[in-house]
C-alpha cells in the first residue's frame, strides 16, 4: 500500500523558515517524481514544487522560486521542502504527492503551515 | 500559465441522479487532464487521468471526456460518498494548474 506521511508543519513568524519532510513507503520511491501541492483554507489547490526521480530536475511555481528548495533522499525514501523567507500568504496545508505522468496519483494527509506574527 | 475554469461552482443533485461537471482550459492541453475528488478534511484523490481513464479502484459511474480545451466529468448515479468538491488539473504545461473546484451538494 502506498503511504505518504508529511511532517514539519507548524506556526512560524513572517520571514522565518521551516523544513517539511515526507516519508514514503509501499512503492519504489527512487522511481517516481514527487511534488508538493498546497491548499490555503477554503482555497483552491496550488502546485508548489516538483522533483524528478533522481533529483536532477526541479520545478517551482513563480511565487516560491528563490525562497523554497525541494530535495529528496532516495536512500531514506524521503522528500523535503525547505521553506525560507516565509510570508503570510504561504499559510496552507502542504501535501506530499506522488506523480504519475504529470498527474497526482497518491497524496499524503498534509501538514499545516501557519505564517503569522 | 494555463487557467482552468470549472462550472458550475456548486451543483445541487439528489442521490441517484446524474451530475455533469465542466472544465475549460485557457489554451489546449490535449488530453493531459486529470480530475480529483476532495471530501472535507481529507486530501484530494485521483479519479481520472488522460481526460478519460479511470484511476485504479474508481467505479464505472465516473466517466471523463473531452480534449483540447473542453472537458467533462460525469457521475452517472450519485451515491452518498460522491458529495464532495471536484477539481480538474492540467499537466500539459508547467506550472501544473488546477481549476477552482465544483462542489457537488445534496439537493
Amino acid at each position: 500500500e502506498v503511504q505518504l506521511l508529511e511532517s514539519g508543519g507548524g506556526l512560524v513568524q513572517p520571514g522565518g523558515s521551516l523544513r517539511l519532510s515526507c516519508v514514503a513507503s509501499g512503492f519504489p520511491f527512487s522511481s517516481y517524481s514527487m511534488n508538493w501541492v498546497r491548499q490555503a483554507q477554503g482555497k483552491v489547490l496550488q502546485w508548489v514544487s516538483g522533483i524528478g526521480d533522481t533529483g536532477n530536475s526541479k520545478h517551482y511555481t513563480d511565487s516560491v522560486r528563490g525562497r523554497f528548495t525541494v530535495s529528496r533522499d532516495n536512500s531514506r525514501a524521503t522528500l523535503y521542502l525547505q521553506m525560507n523567507s516565509l510570508r503570510v500568504d504561504d499559510t496552507a496545508v502542504y501535501f506530499c504527492v506522488r506523480a504519475g505522468s504529470g498527474f497526482y496519483e497518491y497524496w499524503g494527509p498534509g501538514t499545516l503551515v501557519t505564517v503569522s506574527s | 500559465e494555463i487557467v482552468m475554469t470549472q462550472s458550475p461552482v456548486t451543483l445541487s443533485v439528489s442521490p441517484g441522479e446524474r451530475a455533469t461537471l465542466s472544465c475549460r482550459a485557457s489554451q489546449s492541453v490535449s488530453k493531459n487532464l486529470a480530475w480529483y475528488k476532495q471530501r472535507p478534511g481529507q486530501a484530494p484523490s485521483l479519479l481520472i487521468f488522460g481526460a478519460s481513464t479511470r484511476a485504479t479502484g474508481i467505479p464505472a459511474r465516473f466517466s471523463g471526456g473531452g480534449s483540447g480545451t473542453e472537458f467533462t466529468l460525469t457521475i452517472s448515479s450519485l451515491e452518498s460518498e460522491d458529495f464532495a468538491v471536484y477539481y480538474c488539473q492540467q499537466y500539459n504545461n508547467w506550472p501544473r494548474t488546477f481549476g477552482q473546484g465544483t462542489k457537488v451538494e445534496m439537493k
